[in-house]
This record gives C-alpha cells, sequence and structure tokens, in this order.
C-alpha cells in the first residue's frame, strides 16, 4: 500500500538558511499535517491543510510558512534556521474526515534537519 | 487549555512482563487514538477507540476507553522486544481538527 512520502530524509543547513521540505500524502486523503518532534518529545502539531487550504495552525514559527499544490502534495518553507529548529519534522494525513469521528493519520518516515 | 496526560513517561520490564500505559484528558474525547513509535522511526496508527467503555484486543495488546470518554489504557501481555518503542494516545481537538498528544510511555525491555 501507498504510504505518505517525505523529502528528504536528511538535511543539513547552517544558521539563517532556509530549507524547503516535501511531503506527498497517500493518494485520495484529503487532510496533511506537519509535525516537529525534538529529542524525546510528542509531535507538535505545526500546520494542516485541508483540500488545499490551511486550516489548522499550531505553534508554528512565524519565519515557517507552508502549503498545499493542486497535486496534494504540501510543502514547509522554513527561514532564518536556528539552532533550535533542528528536529525531526513529520508530515502526516488522513483519509476524509465524517462527521463526529477523526481519522487516525499516517505519518511519513520524517526528515532529519540539523542546523549548524 | 485542553490536554492530553500520559502516564508514566517510561516503564522499564523484563521481556515476558506486562506494561500498561494511562492516558487521562482534560475533556470528554469524541475518540482516542494510540500509536507507537520504534525508536528512530515515525508514529504509526495502532488503533482507535470510540465507544464508551469500549475494549479491543490486537494480538497480547488491549486497548480500552472508559465509560466517561476521558481517559484511555493500552495494556501489552508478556511484552516482546519487538514491542519497544513509545506508545503515544491522541485525542481530537474540542475546536478544530489536530490531535492532541499525550507525552507518551516509552517501553524499555531490561537486558
Amino acid at each position: 500500500a501507498a504510504g505518505v512520502i517525505q523529502s528528504p530524509r536528511h538535511l543539513i543547513k547552517e544558521k539563517r538558511e532556509t530549507a524547503t521540505l516535501k511531503c506527498y500524502p497517500i493518494p485520495r486523503h484529503d487532510t496533511v499535517y506537519w509535525y516537529q518532534q525534538g529529542p524525546g518529545q510528542d509531535p507538535q502539531f505545526l500546520i494542516s491543510f485541508y483540500e488545499k487550504m490551511q486550516s489548522d495552525k499550531g505553534s508554528i514559527p512565524d519565519r515557517f510558512s507552508a502549503q498545499q499544490f493542486s497535486d496534494y502534495h504540501s510543502e514547509l518553507n522554513m527561514s532564518s534556521l536556528e539552532l533550535g529548529d533542528s528536529a525531526l519534522y513529520f508530515c502526516a494525513s488522513s483519509p476524509p474526515w465524517l462527521a463526529g469521528v477523526s481519522y487516525e493519520q499516517y505519518f511519513g518516515p520524517g526528515t532529519r534537519l540539523t542546523v549548524t | 487549555g485542553q490536554q492530553v496526560m500520559q502516564i508514566p513517561q517510561y516503564q522499564h520490564v523484563q521481556e515476558g512482563e506486562d506494561f500498561t500505559t494511562y492516558c487521562n484528558s482534560s475533556t470528554t474525547l469524541s475518540n482516542i487514538q494510540w500509536y507507537k513509535q520504534r525508536p528512530g522511526g515515525h508514529p504509526v496508527f495502532l488503533i482507535q477507540l470510540v465507544k464508551s467503555g469500549e475494549v479491543k484486543k490486537q494480538k497480547r495488546l488491549t486497548f480500552q476507553f472508559g465509560e466517561a470518554k476521558k481517559n484511555s489504557s493500552l495494556h501489552i501481555t508478556a511484552t516482546q522486544t519487538t514491542d519497544v518503542g513509545t506508545y503515544f494516545c491522541a485525542g481530537p481537538s474540542e475546536s478544530n481538527y489536530q490531535l492532541i498528544w499525550g507525552a507518551g510511555t516509552k517501553l524499555i525491555i531490561k537486558p
């Protein structure tokens, strides 16, 4: 079965540089989520998109932006990188929502970002 | 704000012993989901519980959802090395489509 694809898997950047992370959700999933996970922490929700529109915003810094394209893939753009941005970044997708029931999220393998 | 609390943070067990993690929400949940994250891996969906008092089993894993739909537990019988990882519970936010995650319980098998 198709899974969520993320690229790149690893990324090393220097402080103040920019980074773009890509996510390809499972086909026919209409919601995409971005998470940041630091060592030993639970995933922190950054932002989500439903049918290509931003649906929710979590603890996403103003230096970060994201969008979802017509083919449903999503990109997370990170500018003015800081050392504290070093983390695992996960993308997840979920199938169409039915009223009153939230569907499970399927996570990609993640992008490990290291800022030096 | 809405919170999901999970305990313990870590649990060390001998292989073959049982393991339990507990999840408690500050609000009534429409459902609760459980995920497992292996070391170096990504969270993997295990199960979703929707009904009050629901109990579901997956082989050696037993999931329960409390009558008040505010707490849940995951119990693993006779742990194996393949069970190692962090188990997260997560419940939907009251106000949007986000999942509110517990902090996770890390299952460690003693050598």
